[in-house]
């Protein structure tokens, strides 16, 4: 079954760290770009974080640049998003999603990841 | 990068046709093919409706269709029904690897 499972989530502090992870099953990373997309309660949706099919290339959203990082481990076919010097604006919950190509960036999510920044 | 403009909300009633409109500018929508739409249930995940401006995924209705015009894109559904009550996203490439939404609207089946 083709899915996607993100873990890692919780309440931090201002100023916090945090590591999210999201598992995929029924295809490899290896071959498919990713991202990670966010949505503050309530609100719509924000891109965030992009890695190329062969893990070379990463790009991040202006609002993040700096302070977090994708990557992942291609030996546990996982999907990382390390966030540091966390705010009260990061607050939202956080998806994973699969690029078929790049026409097509979102053809799978995950069910999400929430993150709560409060002191 | 600013978020693609859509109307905050929209509604119809069962079996009318309704559409939403996302205005972006030449460097998104009016740039690429690359145009998304996105529907959300309450307290769910995205789901990928419309890719490549009118292309569906594999299981989902024709009665959801995407066109664009210069840097605005739309989604058309007909026949509503009552499970379409959903937030909508549309989402389009905007720059080197670089994504924009749009801020959602609320559709109401009445």
């Amino acid at each position: 079954q083709v899915q996607l499972v993100e873990s890692g989530g919780g309440v931090v502090q201002p100023g916090g760290s945090l590591r999210l992870s999201c598992v995929a099953s029924g295809f490899s990373v290896t071959n498919y770009a990713m991202h990670w997309v966010r949505q503050a309660p309530g609100k719509g949706l924000e891109w965030v974080a992009f890695i190329r099919y062969d893990g070379t290339l990463t790009y991040h959203a202006d609002s993040v640049k700096g302070r977090f990082t994708i990557f992942r481990d291609d030996s546990k076919n996982t999907l990382y998003l390390q966030l540091s010097s966390l705010r009260g604006d990061d607050t939202a919950m956080y998806y994973c999603a699969k690029e078929d190509y790049p026409a097509n960036p979102f053809d799978l999510w995950g069910r999400g990841t929430l993150v709560t920044v409060s002191p | 990068q600013s978020a693609l403009t859509q109307p905050a909300s929209v509604s119809g009633s069962p079996g009318q046709s309704i559409t939403i409109s996302c205005s972006g500018t030449s460097s998104d929508i009016g740039s690429n093919n690359a145009v998304s739409w996105y529907q959300q249930h309450p307290g769910k995940a995205p789901k990928l409706i419309i890719y490549e401006v009118t292309k569906w995924p594999s299981g989902v209705s024709n009665r959801f269709s995407g066109a664009k015009s210069g840097n605005t894109a739309s989604l058309t559904i007909s026949g509503l029904q009552a499970e379409d009550e959903a937030d909508y996203y549309c989402c389009s490439h905007a720059g080197i690897r670089h994504w924009v939404f749009g801020g959602g609207t609320k559709l109401t089946v009445l």
